[in-house]
């Protein structure tokens, strides 16, 4: 079964500054797809990246990227130039290739509290 | 309007009650799902459905049931509520269509509390 841990229960960060979130998973399977949601205080699951584990280029979304590295099986998140409106708790997620007649569920990690401090 | 919508936003009920979360979907998608939330473990999947005949089980289902309507309705039943089922609940959808990606959109979310 495949498993996903983050191991950082809360991070902070300045504002404008780096911050790096840490995502590691466990899978037998070599098609996966990996994800970060953002969930701020409103309680909405926001996607704010992805990654197909078939890439070998890193994702980039604007201030958010990753860092894949498949054979670790780590998948980290970097926010630059970091922001209050930033502030969130953070999940890293995994979901198998999906195939038409298989299932697209989600695996999550515990997550993590990023505060942005002015 | 909200794309995928969850109603009640928040309820306080008592142990031994029935309580049902209801979800509906304007997106058109054909798959959707119930995940509850508890701090310190993420969210995990209670129940997933591919379209209106089918259901499936999914990590923790004990103590849940569901019912697919309709391919935009998809409701979460909890025959006799109990306090460890106190969580926040979502519901989520997506389509099968590669391309996209399969993401899952998710609803605003369920506050449940069980006294």
């Amino acid at each position: 079964a495949q498993t996903v841990t983050q191991s950082q229960p809360e991070m902070s960060v300045q504002e404008a500054e780096t911050v790096t979130l840490s995502c590691t998973y466990d899978t037998s399977e070599s098609d996966y797809y990996l994800f970060w949601y953002k969930q701020p205080p409103s309680r909405q699951m926001i996607l704010v990246i992805r990654q197909e584990a078939y890439k070998q280029q890193n994702a980039t979304e604007n201030r958010f990227s990753v860092n894949f590295q498949k054979a670790a099986k780590s998948f980290s998140l970097k926010i630059s130039d970091s922001q209050l409106g930033d502030a969130a708790m953070y999940f890293c997620a995994y979901r198998r290739w999906v195939i038409y007649n298989q299932g697209g569920k989600l695996i999550f990690g515990q997550g993590t509290e990023l505060s942005v401090k002015p | 309007d909200a794309d995928v919508t969850q109603t009640p936003r928040n309820r306080i009920t008592k142990t031994g009650k029935r309580i049902m979360l209801e979800c509906s979907q304007t997106k058109g998608h054909d798959r959707m799902y119930w995940y509850r939330q508890d701090p310190g473990l993420g969210l995990r999947l209670i129940y997933y459905s591919f379209d209106v005949k089918d259901i499936n089980k999914g990590e923790i289902s004990d103590g849940y049931s569901v019912s697919r309507q309709a391919q935009a309705k998809f409701s979460l039943s909890l025959e006799s509520a109990i306090p460890n089922q106190t969580a926040l609940y979502f519901c989520a959808t997506s389509d099968f269509f590669p391309q996209t990606h399969n993401e899952q959109f998710f609803g605003p979310g369920t506050r449940l509390t069980v006294l």
